[in-house]
């Protein structure tokens, strides 16, 4: 079946350091890939998107390439804010729009 | 910008009782969801409606569950009997016909005492 396995939290980082959060998915055919963040006390805000192999989706100084090959779609952002400690949360649709999550990787940003 | 609503924000019940869960979607979208994700938990997918009847539904959205659009705005998600293990927070989703992407509510962080 369809699935997303996140990387273990928690990601302590200090700010302004690099980040990536690894993602990979298991699916049947080409499903669209999201990345969603949760900040503290808040609802789930769609962060990116890729739809097709080798899409890459941007937001916020936030990216991810959507890599067939590996199977994978790796969130990287190049310097963290403190703004930036939230969950995130990796996640997969096919045709029917449900979405798929992995479990969700918490980010601490430190100042 | 349209947004998904979602009331109320938080809803305390005792085990047993009834809740009815209410989301506004976005109001040219045609695909409604229901997600769950207990505390500390994955987010869950629970149920999906189209055209005034449930596309698909998890393995956890048993007879206990179920979902109705009873007016043009209103989506509702209601448990008839709650149990311990239904605290959570529920999100409302819907989606435009055409489009990838799933626009959330706040949720609603329901507890079951």
């Amino acid at each position: 079946g369809n699935s997303v396995t996140q990387m273990e939290g928690p990601v302590t980082l200090s700010e302004e350091a690099f980040l990536t959060i690894n993602c990979t998915y298991t699916a049947t055919g080409y499903p669209s890939l999201f990345w969603y963040v949760q900040y503290p006390g808040e609802g789930l805000q769609l962060l990116l998107k890729a739809t097709k192999a080798d899409d890459k989706g941007s937001n916020k100084g936030f990216e991810a390439t959507y890599r067939k090959e590996t199977t994978s779609f790796h969130l990287e952002k190049g310097s963290v804010q403190v703004s930036d400690s939230a969950v995130y949360f990796c996640a997969l649709s096919r045709n029917t729009g449900k979405l798929i999550f992995g479990q969700g990787t918490t980010l601490q940003v430190k100042p | 910008e349209p947004e998904v609503t979602q009331t109320p924000s938080h809803q305390v019940t005792q085990m047993g009782q009834e809740v009815i869960l209410r989301c506004v979607p976005i109001s040219n979208h045609l695909y409604f969801y229901w997600y769950r994700q207990i505390l500390g938990q994955k987010v869950e997918f629970l149920v999906s409606f189209y055209n005034n009847e449930i596309s698909e539904k998890s393995e956890i959205f048993d007879d206990q569950f179920s979902v109705e659009r009873p007016d043009g705005s209103n989506f509702t998600l209601k448990i008839r009997s709650t149990k311990l293990e239904d605290s959570a927070m529920y999100f409302c989703a819907s989606r435009a016909d055409g489009n990838t992407e799933a626009f959330f509510g706040q949720g609603t962080r329901l507890t079951v005492v």
